[in-house]
């Protein structure tokens, strides 16, 4: 079945523990992107990859890392966390045709 | 710089009764139009979208959408409402030179009255 996993789907944390949120796409997707969504904002992508070792900013990248070492994972780390960083995540992967398939996602919580 | 604005935050419709979601955007060429729809709890899935052609496209679930450039508009359609189509609904734009850069409305809260 084609998808885009996310692990944890819910987390907890405190303030300046590192954590990452993994995502995988079995699609063999070349896009992958990482979006974070807040009440009346909708989606704002954070970061996006067009392919493995390529990446780029988002709308909303400050206090955010990616990597893409293999095709099928792109993480999203965050490095220091602040509880401004609390919202709903989001990993979508997409082929040149454009359309986005989004996994489940992650909502984090950081006290 | 591409945007796209979705005016109405929530609309309720009785059952049965027709559908209209409007989305509007700004973007210097001809854009890539979506509508995804997400479900309480769940991730966002493609409803419909437009590339080019005819300018009136369906999707799944008997939702079309109609896009005039005139307006910048891209409003979605349904005839007849079921209750389970209440969700959040939105709209996004997208450019020819990348495909991973997809700005997204503020999104649509759809309630469905009995």
């Amino acid at each position: 079945e084609a998808q885009v996993t996310q692990n944890p789907r819910y987390l907890i944390t405190v303030t300046g523990k590192k954590l990452t949120v993994t995502c995988s796409q079995n699609m063999n997707h070349e896009y992958m992107s990482w979006y974070r969504q807040d009440p009346g904002l909708g989606l704002r992508q954070i970061y996006y990859s067009m392919n493995v070792e390529v990446t780029d900013k988002g709308d909303v990248p400050e206090g955010y890392k990616v990597s893409r070492k293999e095709k099928r994972n792109f993480p999203l780390i965050l490095e220091s966390p602040s509880p401004n960083q609390t919202s709903l995540y989001f990993c979508a992967s997409s082929a040149k045709s454009y359309e986005q398939y989004f996994g489940p996602g992650t909502r984090l919580t950081v006290t | 710089a591409q945007s796209v604005t979705q005016p109405d935050i929530h609309i309720t419709v009785s059952e049965g009764a027709s559908l209209e979601l409007r989305c509007n955007y700004s973007y210097g060429a001809t854009p890539y139009l979506f509508w995804y729809v997400q479900s309480p709890g769940q991730g966002l899935q493609l409803l419909l979208k437009y590339f080019s052609g005819d300018t009136l496209v369906q999707g799944i679930k008997g939702f079309e959408a109609e896009f005039k450039r005139s307006q910048s508009s891209f409003n979605l359609r349904k005839p007849s409402v079921h209750w389970s189509d209440a969700a959040e609904y939105f709209c996004a734009v997208g450019r020819y030179s990348s495909a991973s850069k997809i700005i997204f409305g503020s999104g649509t809260r759809l309630s469905i009255r009995p």
